[in-house]
C-alpha cells in the first residue's frame, strides 16, 4: 500500500501565481484532511473532506480551496499566491475517529 | 472547543534518561486522544492513542501514555530514551462526526549523548 501520497515534495512559487497540490489515498479512507504547519505553531486545518462530494472549511482555509471528485483525491488549490502561504502542507486521511490520521510525507511550498 | 495544550516547546534530556511530555486537552465528552512524532523533514507518525478502556496505552518505539481525566491530562512516557527519539512530539485531541484533529503545537525533543 501507497498510503497517502503528496505532490510535489518541493514547490517555489512567485507572488501571485496559482497552484494545486496533489493528495491521493489507496486506503478507502472517507475522511481526508489539509494541514499547514508553521515553526512553533503545530499543525492548523485548512479544509477537510467527510466522503466524495462534501467539503468544509477548517480553521485557516482563506487563499485555498479544495474538491473531492472521487474518495481517493483531495487536491488543495492555491490561488493568487502570497508570502503568507509560505508553509510545509500536510494531506492526511482516516476511516474514522478511533483509528487516527494517516499523514503524506508533505510539500513544502515557498512563496518569493 | 476543544483544544490541546503542550507545556514543554523543548525538552532536552540524556540518553538513557527516563522521559516525560505534558499534553493537557479541553473537550466536553470523552475524548479520543493520540500522540504522534515527527522526525525532521517527514510527517507525521502515530504512536498511540486512547479512546477507551485502559488508561495506561502502548505504543510503538517503547512508548506509553496515560489518560487521567481528572487532571485532562494525556502524558507521554519512555523508560530509557534512546537518540532516535530525537524528534519532534504532537499531542492531539478529536471529536464530533467530522473526525477532524486538533493538534497542539508541539514539543521538541532533544537527546544528548
Amino acid at each position: 500500500n501507497a498510503g497517502v501520497t503528496q505532490t510535489p515534495k518541493f514547490r517555489i512559487l512567485k507572488i501571485g501565481q496559482s497552484m494545486t497540490l496533489q493528495c491521493a489515498q489507496d486506503m478507502n479512507h472517507n475522511y481526508m484532511y489539509w494541514y499547514r504547519q508553521d515553526p512553533g505553531m503545530g499543525l492548523k486545518l485548512i479544509y477537510y473532506s467527510v466522503g466524495a462530494g462534501i467539503t468544509d472549511k477548517g480553521e485557516v482555509p482563506n487563499g485555498y480551496n479544495v474538491s473531492r471528485s472521487t474518495t481517493e483525491d483531495f487536491p488543495l488549490r492555491l490561488e493568487l499566491a502570497a508570502p503568507s502561504q509560505t508553509s510545509v502542507y500536510f494531506c492526511a486521511s482516516s476511516p474514522g475517529q478511533a483509528y487516527g490520521y494517516t499523514f503524506g510525507s508533505g510539500t513544502r511550498l515557498t512563496v518569493v | 472547543a476543544q483544544s490541546v495544550t503542550q507545556p514543554d516547546i523543548h525538552i532536552t534530556v540524556s540518553e538513557g534518561a527516563s522521559l516525560e511530555l505534558r499534553c493537557n486537552y479541553s473537550y466536553g465528552a470523552t475524548p479520543y486522544l493520540f500522540w504522534y512524532v515527527q522526525s525532521p523533514g517527514q510527517g507525521l507518525q502515530l504512536l498511540l492513542k486512547y479512546f477507551s478502556g485502559d488508561t495506561l496505552v502502548q505504543g510503538i518505539k517503547g512508548f506509553e501514555a496515560e489518560f487521567k481525566r481528572s487532571q485532562s491530562s494525556f502524558n507521554l512516557r519512555k523508560p530509557s530514551v534512546h537518540w532516535s527519539d530525537a524528534a519532534e512530539y504532537f499531542c492531539a485531541v478529536v471529536g464530533g462526526a467530522t473526525n477532524k484533529l486538533i493538534f497542539g503545537t508541539g514539543t521538541l525533543l532533544a537527546v544528548q549523548p
